[in-house]
């Protein structure tokens, strides 16, 4: 069974610039979140999509934005780049809206703004 | 607010056990979870708490007190590959209706020397 499956792992974008960083979960798993990792934040969690809705948002800017496909997958984007986006970007997926469920975490998108 | 706390840093000798203590305050509590996380890679799933009491896998066992908002992470038989950082986590329910919020501690770094 496939993990959960971020593209593309890395990348380097310029200030300014837009970037869009898609998941595809777990087959079968419906509930996708998303997180920013930074060596001064640590671990923020950015949005909770389900069912192509999203569910819940953590305290970023507007520029800050995703999605969610009726097969479950999510893109999430960032427009107006900034030095301090710099982070790995994490997609978690979990079977649905339960506390009985398990999440996963997929090996990351690392982006890089300079 | 919305606060947990792990111990930065803690140091074993292989072979030994170890325990990482969590300790959280949160709104909606629904379930604990355990992350590893190598340096450069994604967080990888170790255990879950949803009820009191302890929880065993093989080398790993996590242990949840929601009356005292305390977990603890034991780790036996240490091995080098252990040698990473230790996420403590909290499921937060939020009023919109999402279930897999996670809420992260800023991590503990276990070192484990020869």
């Amino acid at each position: 069974k496939a993990g959960v499956t971020q593209t593309p792992r890395y990348l380097i974008k310029t200030r300014g610039q837009q970037v869009t960083l898609s998941c595809s979960p777990i087959s079968g798993h419906r509930s996708v979140s998303w997180y920013q990792q930074t060596p001064g934040q640590g671990l923020q969690f950015l949005f909770e999509y389900f069912s192509e809705t999203q569910r819940n948002k953590g305290n970023f800017p507007g520029r800050f934005s995703g999605r969610q496909f009726s097969n479950s997958r999510s893109e999430m984007n960032v427009s107006t780049l900034e030095l301090g986006d710099s982070a790995l970007y994490l997609c978690a997926s979990s079977l649905g809206q339960s506390s009985g469920n398990t999440i996963y975490f997929g090996e990351g998108s690392w982006l890089t703004v300079v | 607010g919305q606060n947990i706390d792990q111990p930065t840093e803690m140091t074993a000798t292989e072979g030994a056990i170890v325990q990482i203590n969590c300790t959280y305050q949160t709104s909606g509590f629904n379930g604990l979870f355990w992350y590893q996380q190598h340096a450069g890679e994604a967080p990888t799933f170790l255990s879950y708490n949803v009820l009191d009491g302890l929880e065993e896998k093989g080398r790993f066992s996590s242990f949840l007190s929601r009356s005292k908002g305390y977990s603890y992470l034991l780790l036996k038989e240490l091995q080098m590959k252990d040698s990473a950082s230790y996420l403590c986590a909290v499921r937060d329910r939020s009023r919109s209706g999402g279930y897999n919020k996670l809420i992260f501690g800023a991590g503990t770094r276990l070192a484990v020397h020869p």
